[in-house]
């Protein structure tokens, strides 16, 4: 177990739809990473969240959102749902700081996602 | 693109030291090397990480060359429960973010 809790476990939308996929830190973790795994591939990053600002992006489109906490807990909304979305969401938490750091990332076990 | 290359699939026999290679030739000097695993459907569990020198820790043993441009993680005697996909990241020390890139992975299966 590594502290980061997901909810909820598994979801079903449909297209053109609006979802938010709810992430809790570990204790003490700042920094909130959020990923997208399709089925048979590694994880690809969404974005990143320091201390309640989004600091880091990949490739994804702005349909794709976040927020963190105060208590450093996040969420991910994506907006107008394609097929594609389709996938498994995971969360990732780890102590961070301004100047860069060493520390672990840890994972929860994932939203798994199903738009039809 | 990721920065790592790892085969895409291995056998171990149960009991048996498990050698997973990871090619990471173009790393720079602040960049660690991470190692991951993903039992099917779950989230990534982290094993171990190294900047420069060999690591042990109670899951396994990473060796790094002393060119750094290639790894092995070892798990020492494995099991049923080690059957998983293992992912070989390099990160520069800076940042996570878009710097944390997961490749395909190696997908170990472990034999009775």
């Amino acid at each position: 177990e590594t502290g980061v809790t997901q909810s909820p476990t598994h979801l079903i939308k449909t297209r053109g739809q609006q979802v938010t996929l709810r992430c809790s830190s570990q204790s003490g973790h700042n920094t909130v990473s959020w990923y997208q795994q399709a089925l048979g591939q590694g994880p690809q990053f969404i974005f990143q969240y320091y201390r309640e600002e989004e600091n880091g992006r990949g490739n994804f489109p702005p349909r794709f959102s976040g927020l963190q906490f105060p208590n450093y807990s996040s969420e991910l909304n994506v907006n107008a749902l394609e097929l594609d979305d389709s996938a498994l969401y995971l969360c990732a938490s780890r102590l961070g700081g301004a100047g860069g750091t060493q520390e672990t990332q840890y994972f929860g076990p994932g939203t798994r996602l199903l738009v039809l | 693109d990721a920065k790592t290359t790892q085969p895409p699939s291995m056998d171990c026999a149960e009991g048996r030291a498990a050698n997973l290679p990871c090619n990471h030739s173009t790393i720079s000097g602040n960049e660690y090397v991470y190692w991951y695993r993903q039992i099917h459907s779950q989230g990534p569990q982290y094993i171990i990480h190294g900047l420069k020198n060999n690591e042990t820790n109670e899951m396994a043993s990473l060796i790094i060359t002393e060119d750094r441009k290639s790894s092995t993680l070892i798990l020492p005697h494995a099991t049923l429960r080690d059957t998983a996909v293992y992912y070989c990241i390099v990160r520069v020390a800076k940042n996570y973010g878009q710097n944390f890139v997961f490749g395909p992975g190696t997908r170990l299966s472990v034999l009775p």
